[in-house]
Order: C-alpha cells, then structure tokens, then sequence
C-alpha cells in the first residue's frame, strides 16, 4: 500500500503561488498520483492527476521527479475561494487511500 | 443535474436508534463507495460495491451494513447509533474500481450527529 505523507496545513495570502508537497516513498510502476480538492461543507473533488513530469489544467499544476516519490501541487495566484482541504493520493490496483489531507487557509 | 446525491443532509438522532443514509448517482459507474470524515478531516473508506458486489469492507463495525438495490443505489443502514459515529458520511461512485487512473465522484454528504 503506497502511503502518502502531506502537511497538516498550510496557510498563504491573495495572489502568492501555493505549493503543496506529498511523499510517497513506496509508490508502485502502475500507480498514479491524484489530487482532490474539498471545499467546506462539500464532498471532495478531483483536481488533478499525473504519472511523472509535469501536468498542467485550469485549476492546478502537478509537478512529479523522475523517482515519482513524491509530487507537488502547485496552486497558481491562490483566492480566498481556494480555501480548502487537498488530498494526495496514490491510485493503483488497490484501495485509494485518503487521510487527512492538508488544509489550505488563503488570507485576504 | 446532481452527480451523486445523498439524503438526508443532516441527520440528529438519539444514541441507540437505527437510521439510514441513502445515494444515488446518476453518472452511469458500476462502482460506489461509502467513507466517513471525522472532526480533523480524515477521510476513510468503508465500504465499496462494484455492480452491486460488495468488494471492500474495512474495519467497520457490523452495525454499519451497507445495501445496494441496484448498481445506482448505495445505502448505508446503521444499527444501534453510538457517539462516536458523529461524523460526515460521504458517498462517492466511480467508473472502474482498482484502475489507477479512476477518479471518484462525491456527494455531498450526510452529517450525522448522536446525542
């Protein structure tokens, strides 16, 4: 079971680029990495997902080294609305696991 | 249109009672999963169906017995409500279980709260 590791929180103001990091030391060939997003009071949603290098879509960036154990999620220009729980996740051809996430507080 | 939706929303009850949380998803998967988020945002899974095939079953207590009528349904049951299963109970569904590149969909979920 490829476990991850992520902080706890992370807080950042308006306009900075926010930088999520994720270990995941024992990640298998076939896994890829997931993030998801929660906002408060809602389920969480996929944001992102990559195998190695870099991805890029309208939300996020995810940026994976060439060993893949660990990513970061990079949050461009960050919101007050991006205020949220992210989870990493490693998907393979076992349970996704979510844990606690980390949670992102944006200030004015 | 709501993906994956769960009712109710908020459910008070009493230490002792049977209640049950229904989902719906509408996306078509043949997979659909229920977790529970605890007060510091853990989320675990507890259970997932795929085609009404109960696949995973984590350490959950058998009071917890989750129900599948069909392929679009996944209802929990709860027996004999305790304090600690005050949580937020979220259903999600996906296309493919264990398929690496599978995103799951979430409803919005049921908070629960035993008095």
């Amino acid at each position: 079971l490829a476990k991850t590791t992520q902080p706890i929180s992370m807080d950042s103001y308006e306009g900075q680029e926010v930088n999520i990091t994720c270990s995941h030391n024992n990640i298998a060939t076939n896994d890829y990495i997931t993030w998801y997003q929660q906002f408060p009071s809602q389920g969480p949603r996929f944001i992102i997902q990559g195998y190695k290098t870099k991805v890029t879509n309208e939300v996020a960036s995810l940026f994976i080294p060439a060993d893949r154990k660990s990513s970061t999620l990079s949050l461009p220009r960050v919101s007050l609305s991006d205020t949220a729980v992210y989870y990493c996740l490693v998907v393979g051809s076992y349970i996704p696991t979510f844990g606690r996430g980390t949670s992102l507080i944006v200030h004015p | 249109d709501t993906a994956v939706s769960q009712t109710p929303k908020y459910l008070v009850t009493q230490m002792g009672n049977d209640k049950s949380i229904k989902c719906e998803q509408n996306l078509g998967h043949d997979t659909m999963y229920w977790y529970k988020q605890d007060s510091k945002k853990f989320l675990k899974i507890m259970f997932s169906y795929n085609n009404k095939e109960l696949i995973i079953n984590e350490t959950v207590p058998n009071r917890f017995s989750p129900k599948s009528p069909d392929k679009a349904h996944l209802n929990l049951h709860i027996n004999s409500l305790e304090l600690g299963d005050s949580a937020v109970y979220f259903c999600a569904s996906s296309h493919m279980i264990r398929d690496p590149q599978e995103t799951q969909y979430f409803g919005p979920g049921t908070r629960l709260l035993v008095l």
